[in-house]
């Protein structure tokens, strides 16, 4: 079963605005990892934000922040004031066993395709 | 963020050639290491995790004797693709991190064409 959902495959934003890509994910795990990685056309992977499962508060990097709703099992990524330069595919990965002292693996969703317009 | 170097960015090679891929933690000492295989508009998917000192576990599916992985320093693994055919043409990027860490950070990635 899949265990990260990304529903958007691509979306369009313009250059200022704020945009909310989607992210839900699915385990029994307590304790867990939610990552969110930019992808540009050059291939590498640029780590943004992460947030577990036992955080309270939302985390925030500053013009990224992740919108944590546990019971919904989302983790959806806001990028506030968008710039041409966040065109680029998005994933949402996760990580279980978090908090065991062990670097374990993650496990990615099918990305969303951001595009910033003028 | 830590620092991956993975080199070289992209090969062309031979069918029935070998190729050996480089990742290289810069600034941290990564005691384990993933390898990723990543198609065209689709997501990266896990080939093998790496700990220093020992064996790769691989993933179902992914044969050992074809990506021999070595992972023998705490800032340097390889991946091998031995015999290389066009179907093993694709992206593959790695990741290290190290016990304590929550983060993977990624290297540049491989672009490898088999003819």
């Amino acid at each position: 079963a899949q265990k990260i959902t990304q529903t958007q495959p691509g979306m369009f934003v313009q250059e200022k605005e704020a945009v909310t890509l989607d992210c839900t994910y699915d385990t029994s795990d307590q304790s867990y990892g939610l990552f969110w990685y930019k992808q540009p056309s050059s291939g590498e992977m640029i780590f943004l934000i992460y947030q577990g499962s036992y955080d309270e508060q939302n985390a925030t990097e500053g013009r990224y922040s992740l919108n944590f709703q546990k019971a919904r099992k989302s983790a959806n990524l806001v990028i506030s004031a968008s710039q041409l330069g966040d065109s680029a595919m998005y994933f949402c990965a996760m990580r279980e066993g978090w908090g065991t002292g062990t670097a374990s693996k993650l496990t990615f969703g099918t990305g969303t395709r951001l595009q910033v317009t003028l | 963020g830590a620092v991956v170097s993975q080199h070289p960015s992209r090969v062309i090679c031979k069918s029935g050639t070998s190729v050996k891929i480089e990742c290289r933690s810069l600034d941290f000492q990564a005691t384990t290491m993933f390898w990723y295989r990543q198609f065209p508009k689709q997501s990266l998917m896990l080939m093998a995790t790496s700990n220093e000192g020992s064996k790769a576990t691989y993933e179902q599916g992914v044969e050992k004797d074809k990506f021999l992985i070595n992972h023998a320093s705490l800032t340097l693994s390889t991946l091998t693709v031995t015999s290389a055919h066009p179907e093993d043409s694709s992206f593959y990027i790695c990741s290290a991190t190290s016990q304590g860490k929550n983060i993977q950070y990624f290297g540049a990635g491989t672009r490898l064409s088999v003819l």
